[in-house]
This record gives structure tokens, C-alpha cells and sequence, in this order.
């Protein structure tokens, strides 16, 4: 089956912890996508890449890292830096033609103990 | 700068009655335009997808909008509520891939549907 997995599906985390959110791909997709959604506030993007071996900054970097290592996969790291780090996060990606459709993984929920 | 707006946080229909979720966007140049939904605790799923081709857009499970360039809006309709549309819905519109291809989210709007 082709499509986008996230996991895992629910992660806490501990105070002063760092946790990798996993993203892989399998419809060849050129780029990837996190973003993240709080309650009545839409999605915000967090980072996004285009190749592999480059990403940029969305509108709410601060506190999260990520890597493109292979066109496959894209994970994000929540840092210890990102003092409010509870919400639902999306992953998607999208061909670089194709209109403009992203297509989404059924997301991972974090939560701090 | 481009942005959308969603006119309602919730909306409340009956089953079978006309469903009619409100989309106003802002943009320097011809958009391209969605509508995603998103049920309880899962991703989002492509409703419909405007390109300039038609102003009239069809899209699954029965769902339409209409972009209306005068007006600078996309209302995503339906003429017959099912429960299973109960979800929320968001209007989106995207930047060209030159400029990183993002997707720029309204605030959802949250359907109820009544029995």
C-alpha cells in the first residue's frame, strides 16, 4: 500500500526530553511537510523540505529539529527547548508538479507527563 | 500575502438538510484552492481541489464548492447532510512549489450533524 506513515500514534513526554517523531513515505514523493495542530487553531507549519539534504523553517520552528537523510523518510525531533509541546502532529508530502495536493499521515498525539 | 478565512467555527444541520460551510481567501494571483476534512484523531483527507479549470468543483461523497472571484470565496455545499460527515473541514490554499509549496490553513470549521 502506498501512503504516508507517522508513529508512533501517541508519545509523552518527560520534562527535559527529547523525542523523534517518525515520517516515511512510499509514493516517491519530493517534499515533506510537519505541521502542527492545537485545538481551534488550524495547522501550523513547522519545517518543510523540498530535497533531500535541505529544509527550511515554517512559521513555528522554534523548539524542533528535523533531518532529510532520504527522500523517504522525514523525522522530526521535539526538543527539551519547545516548552509547550502537547498537540496532534501531521506529517505530509507532496509531488513537486501535481497542483499543489499534500497528501497526510494520520498523525502522531504528544503529550508531557 | 495570501490567507483564507473560515466565516463559521461550527456549524449544526440536520441529517438530509443542505450543509453550506463559508470561505473567504486573499490572494495577489489566480489561487489554487482545497478543501480538506479531518475526522476525530486521524488525518486530513482531500475533499476537492480548485485550479482555475471550473469554477464549480466536485469533489467526494457529494460535496461541491464554488469559487466566486468577485466575491473572493470558495463555500464548500452539500446538498444532503449524512451522519458520517460529521468532522471538521478546512479551507486551505497553496503557495507554488517556488515558494516551498506550503499550505496555508483556515481555522476549521467543526460540522455537527443531528439525527
Amino acid at each position: 500500500d502506498g501512503g504516508i506513515t507517522q508513529s508512533p500514534k501517541y508519545l509523552f513526554r518527560k520534562e527535559g526530553q527529547n523525542v523523534t517523531l517518525s515520517c516515511e513515505q512510499n509514493l516517491n514523493h519530493d517534499a515533506m511537510y510537519w505541521y502542527r495542530q492545537d485545538p481551534g487553531q488550524g495547522l501550523r507549519l513547522i519545517y518543510y523540505s523540498q530535497i533531500v539534504n535541505d529544509f527550511q523553517k515554517g512559521d513555528i520552528a522554534e523548539g524542533y529539529s528535523v533531518s532529510r537523510e532520504k527522500k523517504e523518510s522525514f523525522p522530526l525531533t521535539v526538543t527539551s527547548a519547545q516548552k509547550n509541546p502537547t498537540a496532534f502532529y501531521l506529517c505530509a508530502s507532496r509531488f513537486s508538479a501535481g497542483g499543489g495536493i499534500q497528501y497526510f499521515g494520520a498523525g502522531t498525539r504528544l503529550s508531557v507527563l | 500575502a495570501q490567507s483564507v478565512t473560515q466565516l463559521d467555527s461550527h456549524v449544526s444541520v440536520s441529517e438530509g438538510t443542505p450543509v453550506l460551510l463559508r470561505c473567504n481567501y486573499s490572494s495577489s494571483y489566480s489561487p489554487s484552492l482545497f478543501w480538506y476534512v479531518q475526522h476525530p484523531n486521524k488525518g486530513l483527507q482531500l475533499l476537492l481541489k480548485y485550479t482555475s479549470a471550473a469554477t464549480l468543483v466536485k469533489g467526494i461523497n457529494g460535496f461541491e464548492a464554488e469559487f466566486k472571484k468577485s466575491e473572493t470565496s470558495f463555500h464548500l455545499t452539500k446538498p444532503s447532510a449524512h451522519m458520517s460527515d460529521a468532522a471538521e473541514y478546512f479551507c486551505v490554499v497553496s503557495l507554488a512549489y517556488n515558494q516551498g509549496g506550503k499550505l496555508i490553513f483556515g481555522q476549521g470549521t467543526e460540522l455537527s450533524v443531528k439525527p
